[in-house]
């Protein structure tokens, strides 16, 4: 079956940098690849996602680029603020899935120091 | 929108005991899932519901748990004889026919097996 490996597990950047988190999936057929962004005692809450007919999508400072012949998938935080300090979740979707039985990575803690 | 709705919030049981949750989807969504989270992990699909139909369960749910949603609005998901490895996070999600790929997830209930 599908498996998401995502890295790294915590980064810590200075508030205004870019912060980027890669995430590798298995199953070339996946078609569908959200980013889910977590807040301490919250549930995730989707902040992006790209189809695998898409290279790349964009939201104000916040992107997505999708490499299909490597099977990778990246997000890009620019100009970082304190309040993007959370966990974020990347997912694929499996082939023959709902389409809503996402296999997500582990997460990655990101800090943004004022 | 009111957001998806979990109860309780938390629930701190003892072993051998039967637990039950409630969830409370966006009201035009037709579409419901379980996930189970454990700390430092990302949410792992238990199960969904299209209206009242359940449709996909997932290895993960053994015979001591079992998901309705009678009428197609709320659900809840039972747990039978709670074993300590069933500490974790039951997160519901719901979507759209349209969007069905974009999950909107409650803020699930901490549940924690003595």
């Amino acid at each position: 079956g599908e498996n998401v490996e995502q890295h790294p597990s915590t980064l810590s950047v200075q508030e205004g940098d870019s912060a980027v988190i890669k995430c590798t999936y298995s199953d070339s057929a996946s078609n569908y690849f959200p980013w889910y962004k977590q807040e301490l005692g919250k549930g995730p809450q989707l902040i992006i996602d790209i189809r695998s007919n898409v290279g790349e999508k964009k939201d104000q400072r916040i992107a997505v680029t999708l490499n299909k012949t490597a099977k990778h998938f990246s997000l890009h935080i620019t100009e970082t603020q304190p309040e993007d300090s959370a966990v974020y979740f990347c997912a694929a979707s499996p082939t023959g899935g709902s389409q809503g039985n996402l296999i997500f990575g582990k997460g990655t803690k990101l800090s943004v120091k004022p | 929108d009111t957001g998806v709705s979990q109860n309780p919030r938390h629930k701190i049981t003892k072993r051998g005991q039967n637990v039950t949750f409630r969830c409370d989807p966006i009201s035009e969504h037709n579409r419901l899932y379980w996930y189970r989270q454990t700390l430092g992990q990302g949410p792992e699909f238990l199960t969904y519901f299209q209206n009242e139909a359940q449709l996909e369960k997932s290895r993960l749910l053994s015979d001591r748990f079992s998901a309705e949603r009678p009428k197609g609005s709320f659900s809840t998901l039972e747990i039978q004889r709670t074993e300590q490895g069933d500490s974790a996070m039951y997160l519901c999600a719901s979507s759209s026919t349209g969007g069905r790929e974009k999950l909107f997830f409650g803020s699930g209930t901490q549940l924690s097996v003595l």
